[in-house]
């Protein structure tokens, strides 16, 4: 089946310490997303690949680093930066071609639940 | 100004009823938009693609209005599974950044027997 995995789905840390939360997709998509969702909050974007060995941050990058190894991978670090970290983090993967051309709506991982405690 | 805004509601309507959400935005690079649904501590799905004037898929209709920078949902015969979040999104067109997904912060929907 294609799709979009996120792990762990919950995910507990201490405050100092850094953390890594795996977002893996089979669909060939080359864009993909981060997204953080506070309760009864909007979707926020962090960070976005439109391509491999390329990323941009979105409008909440501090306390917040990406890689884009591969094209299946988008792993994002929640650094100790990060002052208020506990949330629910949502990755995302789409065609990366002008919208225009239709077709690129974005498909969502299952969220990583994580609490700083 | 947030870039994609949304009456947050919450809107309680009976089932049968039908329902219209709003939706504006502030970009006009955006050129595609989404509705997408959210359940209680899911993933957002995508409930419909809007990248014309409009289309429609069973009970529901979205429409688009460039000159007002104007999306609705229109939910007809409302079913308590219905029951969700709507989350309305716009997609920029051309430049550097095209594709980038713009979310607004949602309207919550409840429908009761």
């Amino acid at each position: 089946d294609g799709g979009i995995t996120q792990s762990p789905k919950y995910l507990f840390r201490k405050e100092g310490q850094n953390v890594t939360l795996s977002c893996e997709q089979n669909l060939n998509h080359d864009a993909m997303y981060w997204y953080r969702q506070d309760p009864g909050q909007g979707l926020r974007l962090i960070y976005y690949s439109q391509i491999v060995n390329d990323f941009q941050k979105g409008d909440i990058a501090e306390g917040y680093s990406v890689s884009r190894e591969k094209k299946e991978s988008f792993p994002l670090t929640v650094t100790s930066a990060q002052k208020n970290p506990t949330a629910f983090y949502l990755c995302a993967s789409s065609l990366n071609r002008d919208p225009l051309m239709k077709n690129t709506e974005a498909f969502f991982g299952q969220g990583t639940r994580l609490t700083v405690v | 100004r947030k870039e994609v805004e949304q009456d947050p509601g919450p809107f309680n309507v009976p089932e049968g009823a039908t329902v219209a959400f709003n939706c504006t935005y502030s970009n006009s690079a955006s050129q595609s938009f989404f509705w997408y649904r959210q359940d209680c501590r899911k993933e957002p799905k995508l409930l419909m693609s809007v990248y014309s004037s409009g289309n429609e898929d069973g009970r529901f209709t979205a429409q688009l209005n460039r000159a007002s920078q104007y999306i609705s949902l229109l939910i007809r015969d409302s079913k308590l599974s219905d029951s969700a979040t709507y989350l309305c999104v716009g997609q920029k067109s051309g430049g550097t950044s095209y594709g980038k997904l713009t979310f607004g912060q949602g309207t919550i929907l409840t429908v009761h027997p």
